[in-house]
């Protein structure tokens, strides 16, 4: 079947660690995202890939990190530097450039909790 | 820079009832999705919209976008319980990027 994985789906962090979360699909997309969503609000968006080596930043970049070393893979790094990381974090694929009809296609998310 | 609007942002409606909710968007694009989200899981794609005057329909769920006024409609008819769920959409904000409204979340009671 093809998708998106997320792991782990609960992780929790103590004060001045950095965490890692990891996102894979077998999609073929080339195209990979970040999200963060709050409690009751929309998606923004953290970094974005449209290919192998490559990122931009999003609309709330500010104490994250990412890479994409493998079409299929685009880990989250959450750093230390991130003073208020607990949230819902989901990761989308898509093709790029966007066709008729594609959308962005989303893993079960990983939700991150700060001790 | 493009913003997206939803209303109403909570919705409480009785089985069988019809009720549209509305995403206005601030800037051209060229593309507008809908999703569905259950408490506590990921996204689902329900409807892509690529033109102005397109509409689209799933059971008991109908999409379209009004370009011109840059506003998509997500309309339910005769909603169940099955249907409560927070729906959001999103509007293409250049190359592939989304910018997400922030949702209605949408409770159906007997």
């Amino acid at each position: 079947d093809g998708g998106i994985t997320q792991s782990p789906k609960y992780l929790f962090r103590k004060e001045g660690q950095n965490v890692t979360l990891s996102c894979e699909q077998n999609l073929n997309h080339d195209a990979m995202y970040w999200y963060r969503q709050d409690p009751g609000q929309g998606l923004r968006l953290i970094y974005y890939s449209q290919i192998v080596n490559d990122f931009q930043k999003g609309d709330i970049a500010e104490g994250y990190s990412v890479s994409r070393e493998k079409k299929e893979s685009f880990p989250l790094t959450v750093t230390s530097a991130q003073k208020n990381p607990t949230a819902f974090y989901l990761c989308a694929s898509s093709a790029f450039p966007p066709r008729n009809r594609d959308t962005q296609y989303f893993g079960p998310g990983t939700r991150l909790t700060v001790l | 820079e493009l913003k997206v609007e939803q209303n109403p942002l909570f919705l409480s409606m009785q089985e069988g009832k019809n009720y549209t909710i509305y995403c206005n968007y601030s800037t051209t694009s060229d593309r507008l999705y809908w999703y569905r989200q259950d408490p506590g899981k990921s996204l689902e794609s329900l409807f892509v919209l690529l033109s102005n005057g397109a509409v689209k329909q799933e059971g008991r769920l109908m999409a379209s976008l009004d370009t011109k006024a840059r506003l998509s409609t997500l309309h339910i008819t005769a909603a169940v319980h099955d249907l409560s769920a927070t729906y959001f959409c999103a509007v293409g904000g250049g190359t592939d990027k989304l910018i997400f409204g922030t949702g209605t979340r949408l409770q159906v009671f007997p």
